[in-house]
């Protein structure tokens, strides 16, 4: 079944950038049907969609950090990835990216139905 | 954005209980809300979607109801599995999306 896997940095410095990669397997990147997304979530507070891409590139990301994000996407490694830059204290957070079922006229439409683990990113020098 | 607020933002409650979260969003989303269980160390759990579709394999004590700005999630019975964080999340605008705060279900 399709699995996705979270991996980067622990630890990233203030004012660097973050940047953490999707690994998906079981099934391919290049579907279709479906946005590849991020969500973060600081401790002790509630979630925050970061951004989603299409296997053809086209993106939306969260207002709140447009700024600052980058979300690109390798077909070829069935990988899509998170940059995310200038980054301080507030981003501390874990990190999960998850698929979403692209069709518009669906209710499920940008759900987030399969998740990975997560991985927990701490910003300190 | 579309905020969503959920209440309340813990209960305690025992094995069997019926448990109701509220999920209300600042304009209406129509019923482009989905819920989803947390739990430390595992992969979020997504359960229902359309505001009251289960998603496959979702146990059937678990339902949703609602439309426009209100919607509750509501266990039936509480299992000792279902003690979880539960999170909304609104799919309406499709190019800000937003969750709620998040509700902890605790042991009573």
């Amino acid at each position: 079944q399709l699995q996705l896997q979270e991996s980067g940095p622990g630890l990233v410095k203030p004012l660097e950038t973050l940047s953490l990669t999707c690994t998906v397997s079981g099934g391919s990147i290049s579907n279709s049907d479906y946005y590849w997304g991020w969500v973060r979530q600081p401790p002790g507070k509630g979630l925050e969609w970061i951004g989603s891409i299409y296997y053809s590139g086209s993106t939306y990301y969260n207002p709140s950090l447009k700024n600052r994000l980058t979300i690109s996407i390798y077909t070829s490694k069935n990988q899509f990835s998170l940059n995310l830059s200038s980054v301080t204290a507030a981003d501390t957070a874990v990190y999960y990216c998850a698929r979403q079922p692209a069709g518009y006229s669906d209710y499920d439409r940008f759900a987030f139905d399969i998740w990975g683990l997560g991985t927990m990113v701490t910003v300190s020098s | 954005d579309i905020q969503m607020t959920q209440s309340p933002s813990s209960l305690s409650a025992s094995v069997g209980d019926r448990v109701t979260i509220t999920c209300r969003a600042s304009q209406s989303i129509a019923r482009f809300l989905n819920w989803y269980q947390l739990k430390p160390g595992k992969a979020p759990k997504f359960l229902i979607y359309g505001a009251s579709t289960l998603q496959s394999g979702v146990p059937s004590r678990f339902s949703g109801s609602g439309s426009g700005t209100d919607f509750t999630l509501t266990i039936s019975s509480l299992q000792p599995e279902d003690f979880a964080t539960y999170h909304c999340q609104q799919s309406y605008s499709t190019s800000s999306l937003t969750f709620g705060g998040g509700t902890k279900v605790e042991i009573k």
